[in-house]
Protein backbone atom coordinates (compact mmCIF):
# COMPACT_ATOMS: atom_id res chain seq x y z
CA UNK A 1 0.00 0.00 0.00
CA UNK A 2 1.24 3.87 -0.75
CA UNK A 3 3.07 5.25 1.89
CA UNK A 4 2.26 8.79 0.99
CA UNK A 5 -0.35 11.58 0.67
CA UNK A 6 -0.19 14.16 -2.32
CA UNK A 7 -2.80 16.53 -3.34
CA UNK A 8 -4.99 15.21 -6.12
CA UNK A 9 -4.74 18.36 -8.16
CA UNK A 10 -2.44 20.99 -8.47
CA UNK A 11 -2.25 23.91 -11.35
CA UNK A 12 0.98 26.13 -11.91
CA UNK A 13 1.47 29.03 -14.16
CA UNK A 14 4.21 28.38 -17.24
CA UNK A 15 7.39 29.66 -16.47
CA UNK A 16 7.27 29.61 -12.85
CA UNK A 17 8.10 27.07 -10.41
CA UNK A 18 5.98 24.61 -9.42
CA UNK A 19 6.12 22.69 -5.82
CA UNK A 20 5.06 19.37 -5.19
CA UNK A 21 3.70 18.39 -1.59
CA UNK A 22 4.37 14.83 -0.03
CA UNK A 23 3.88 13.48 3.10
CA UNK A 24 5.18 10.48 4.52
CA UNK A 25 4.67 10.48 7.78
CA UNK A 26 5.51 6.83 9.07
CA UNK A 27 8.71 6.58 6.68
CA UNK A 28 11.26 3.88 8.48
CA UNK A 29 15.22 5.35 8.30
CA UNK A 30 15.74 3.10 5.74
CA UNK A 31 13.36 4.26 3.31
CA UNK A 32 14.09 6.71 -0.03
CA UNK A 33 11.55 9.06 -1.34
CA UNK A 34 11.13 8.53 -4.92
CA UNK A 35 9.45 10.94 -7.29
CA UNK A 36 7.96 9.49 -10.61
CA UNK A 37 6.38 11.70 -12.97
CA UNK A 38 3.39 10.20 -15.95
CA UNK A 39 2.66 11.52 -18.86
CA UNK A 40 -0.54 11.09 -20.38
CA UNK A 41 -0.37 7.43 -22.28
CA UNK A 42 3.38 6.83 -21.51
CA UNK A 43 5.24 4.76 -19.19
CA UNK A 44 6.44 6.92 -15.77
CA UNK A 45 9.30 8.32 -15.68
CA UNK A 46 11.66 8.86 -12.91
CA UNK A 47 12.74 12.60 -11.62
CA UNK A 48 14.78 11.80 -8.29
CA UNK A 49 15.27 10.44 -5.34
CA UNK A 50 16.62 11.01 -1.73
CA UNK A 51 17.28 9.71 1.68
CA UNK A 52 18.24 12.89 3.74
CA UNK A 53 19.59 15.80 1.63
CA UNK A 54 18.48 17.87 -0.60
CA UNK A 55 18.75 16.50 -4.03
CA UNK A 56 18.90 18.48 -7.33
CA UNK A 57 19.62 17.14 -11.01
CA UNK A 58 18.77 18.28 -14.50
CA UNK A 59 15.22 17.73 -14.28
CA UNK A 60 14.23 18.76 -10.69
CA UNK A 61 14.98 19.91 -6.92
CA UNK A 62 14.06 17.49 -3.88
CA UNK A 63 13.71 18.81 -0.44
CA UNK A 64 13.52 16.60 2.49
CA UNK A 65 12.81 18.31 5.61
CA UNK A 66 14.58 16.90 8.87
CA UNK A 67 12.37 15.14 10.52
CA UNK A 68 12.07 12.63 7.32
CA UNK A 69 8.11 12.88 7.50
CA UNK A 70 7.78 15.12 4.14
CA UNK A 71 8.96 16.77 0.86
CA UNK A 72 8.69 18.82 -2.05
CA UNK A 73 9.36 17.97 -5.51
CA UNK A 74 10.05 21.33 -7.26
CA UNK A 75 10.28 21.77 -11.24
CA UNK A 76 12.38 25.59 -10.87
CA UNK A 77 10.90 26.78 -14.38
CA UNK A 78 7.29 24.59 -15.39
CA UNK A 79 6.91 23.98 -18.91
CA UNK A 80 3.65 23.17 -20.80
CA UNK A 81 5.59 19.65 -21.36
CA UNK A 82 5.86 19.09 -17.13
CA UNK A 83 1.86 18.27 -17.20
CA UNK A 84 1.73 14.98 -15.48
CA UNK A 85 1.01 12.86 -13.08
CA UNK A 86 3.60 12.91 -10.23
CA UNK A 87 3.75 10.31 -7.88
CA UNK A 88 5.66 10.10 -4.72
CA UNK A 89 6.97 7.02 -3.47
CA UNK A 90 8.74 5.75 -0.32
CA UNK A 91 10.55 2.66 -0.33
CA UNK A 92 13.36 0.84 1.26
CA UNK A 93 16.99 1.40 0.05
CA UNK A 94 16.90 -1.34 -2.63
CA UNK A 95 13.96 0.61 -3.90
CA UNK A 96 12.78 -2.47 -6.16
CA UNK A 97 9.08 -2.71 -4.87
CA UNK A 98 7.06 0.58 -5.38
CA UNK A 99 3.71 1.11 -4.69
CA UNK A 100 2.35 4.56 -6.80
CA UNK A 101 -0.57 6.15 -4.99
CA UNK A 102 -2.85 8.04 -6.73
CA UNK A 103 -0.36 10.87 -7.34
CA UNK A 104 -0.73 14.70 -8.00
CA UNK A 105 -1.94 15.87 -11.55
CA UNK A 106 -0.29 19.00 -12.14
CA UNK A 107 -1.63 20.73 -15.06
CA UNK A 108 0.56 23.78 -16.24
CA UNK A 109 -1.18 26.53 -17.46
CA UNK A 110 0.22 29.17 -20.47
CA UNK B 1 19.67 1.81 -25.95
CA UNK B 2 16.21 0.82 -27.36
CA UNK B 3 14.65 1.00 -23.60
CA UNK B 4 12.67 -1.48 -22.69
CA UNK B 5 10.52 -2.85 -25.33
CA UNK B 6 7.02 -4.02 -25.21
CA UNK B 7 4.87 -6.18 -27.49
CA UNK B 8 2.29 -6.57 -28.27
CA UNK B 9 1.32 -2.15 -28.03
CA UNK B 10 -2.32 -2.90 -28.37
CA UNK B 11 -4.14 -5.99 -27.89
CA UNK B 12 -8.29 -6.71 -28.35
CA UNK B 13 -9.51 -10.09 -27.35
CA UNK B 14 -12.84 -12.23 -26.52
CA UNK B 15 -13.30 -13.27 -23.02
CA UNK B 16 -11.72 -16.74 -22.58
CA UNK B 17 -9.48 -16.00 -24.79
CA UNK B 18 -5.95 -16.97 -23.80
CA UNK B 19 -3.18 -13.27 -23.99
CA UNK B 20 -0.12 -13.08 -23.90
CA UNK B 21 2.14 -9.78 -23.01
CA UNK B 22 5.85 -9.85 -23.56
CA UNK B 23 8.36 -7.67 -22.72
CA UNK B 24 12.26 -7.34 -23.28
CA UNK B 25 14.07 -5.12 -20.61
CA UNK B 26 17.17 -3.44 -21.30
CA UNK B 27 20.34 -4.86 -21.47
CA UNK B 28 22.44 -5.38 -18.11
CA UNK B 29 19.48 -4.87 -16.06
CA UNK B 30 18.72 -7.37 -13.17
CA UNK B 31 15.51 -6.27 -12.09
CA UNK B 32 11.89 -6.90 -13.94
CA UNK B 33 8.80 -5.31 -13.00
CA UNK B 34 5.27 -6.17 -14.73
CA UNK B 35 2.31 -3.45 -13.54
CA UNK B 36 -1.36 -3.18 -14.31
CA UNK B 37 -2.87 0.85 -14.75
CA UNK B 38 -6.55 0.84 -14.27
CA UNK B 39 -8.65 4.41 -13.85
CA UNK B 40 -10.31 2.47 -10.71
CA UNK B 41 -7.21 1.23 -8.90
CA UNK B 42 -4.20 3.26 -10.47
CA UNK B 43 -0.42 1.57 -10.94
CA UNK B 44 -0.41 -1.55 -9.40
CA UNK B 45 2.81 -3.71 -9.23
CA UNK B 46 1.75 -7.27 -10.29
CA UNK B 47 5.39 -9.22 -10.03
CA UNK B 48 9.21 -8.57 -10.18
CA UNK B 49 11.80 -10.83 -10.90
CA UNK B 50 15.34 -10.34 -10.18
CA UNK B 51 17.88 -12.49 -12.17
CA UNK B 52 14.88 -13.86 -14.02
CA UNK B 53 14.02 -15.51 -10.68
CA UNK B 54 10.25 -14.18 -9.14
CA UNK B 55 10.77 -12.28 -6.13
CA UNK B 56 7.29 -11.17 -4.77
CA UNK B 57 4.38 -12.16 -7.07
CA UNK B 58 1.83 -11.33 -4.21
CA UNK B 59 -0.03 -8.48 -6.54
CA UNK B 60 -0.87 -10.95 -9.24
CA UNK B 61 -4.57 -10.83 -8.82
CA UNK B 62 -5.82 -14.48 -9.34
CA UNK B 63 -4.58 -17.90 -10.67
CA UNK B 64 -5.82 -16.87 -13.99
CA UNK B 65 -2.56 -14.83 -14.23
CA UNK B 66 1.37 -16.15 -15.08
CA UNK B 67 4.86 -14.95 -15.60
CA UNK B 68 7.64 -16.06 -16.88
CA UNK B 69 11.21 -14.93 -17.17
CA UNK B 70 12.74 -17.61 -18.97
CA UNK B 71 16.44 -15.60 -19.58
CA UNK B 72 17.41 -12.66 -18.84
CA UNK B 73 15.98 -10.33 -22.24
CA UNK B 74 12.42 -11.69 -22.23
CA UNK B 75 9.32 -11.84 -20.06
CA UNK B 76 5.76 -12.91 -20.44
CA UNK B 77 2.69 -12.34 -18.61
CA UNK B 78 0.15 -14.81 -19.52
CA UNK B 79 -3.98 -14.40 -18.87
CA UNK B 80 -5.75 -17.75 -19.63
CA UNK B 81 -8.64 -17.46 -19.50
CA UNK B 82 -9.65 -13.86 -19.95
CA UNK B 83 -11.61 -11.56 -18.39
CA UNK B 84 -13.56 -7.97 -19.23
CA UNK B 85 -12.33 -6.75 -16.24
CA UNK B 86 -8.67 -7.18 -16.92
CA UNK B 87 -8.96 -4.34 -19.20
CA UNK B 88 -6.15 -1.83 -18.36
CA UNK B 89 -2.72 -0.91 -19.36
CA UNK B 90 0.23 -3.65 -18.62
CA UNK B 91 3.78 -1.94 -18.07
CA UNK B 92 6.97 -3.26 -18.03
CA UNK B 93 9.72 -1.95 -16.42
CA UNK B 94 13.37 -2.92 -15.55
CA UNK B 95 16.10 -1.69 -13.29
CA UNK B 96 19.37 -2.92 -11.20
CA UNK B 97 20.19 -2.00 -8.13
CA UNK B 98 23.21 0.41 -9.28
CA UNK B 99 20.20 2.42 -9.74
CA UNK B 100 19.00 2.54 -6.81
CA UNK B 101 15.40 2.55 -7.75
CA UNK B 102 15.59 3.95 -11.11
CA UNK B 103 13.29 2.01 -13.16
CA UNK B 104 12.92 2.39 -16.62
CA UNK B 105 9.44 1.74 -18.06
CA UNK B 106 8.08 0.24 -21.30
CA UNK B 107 5.20 2.46 -23.51
CA UNK B 108 2.93 -0.32 -22.32
CA UNK B 109 0.18 -2.98 -23.63
CA UNK B 110 -3.32 -1.77 -24.06
CA UNK B 111 -5.15 -4.33 -23.30
CA UNK B 112 -9.37 -4.75 -23.88
CA UNK B 113 -10.94 -7.67 -23.75
CA UNK B 114 -14.66 -7.73 -24.99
Amino acid sequence: DAKTTQPTSMDCAEGRAANLPCNHSTISGNEYVYWYRQIHSQGPQYIIHGLKNNETNEMASLIITEDRKSSTLILPHATLRDTAVYYCIVSPTTGNQFYFGTGTSLTVIP
Amino acid sequence: DAGVIQSPRHEVTEMGQEVTLRCKPISGHDYLFWYRQTMMRGLELLIYFNNNVPIDDSGMPEDRFSAKMPNASFSTLKIQPSEPRDSAVYFCASSTLALRGEQYFGPGTRLTVT
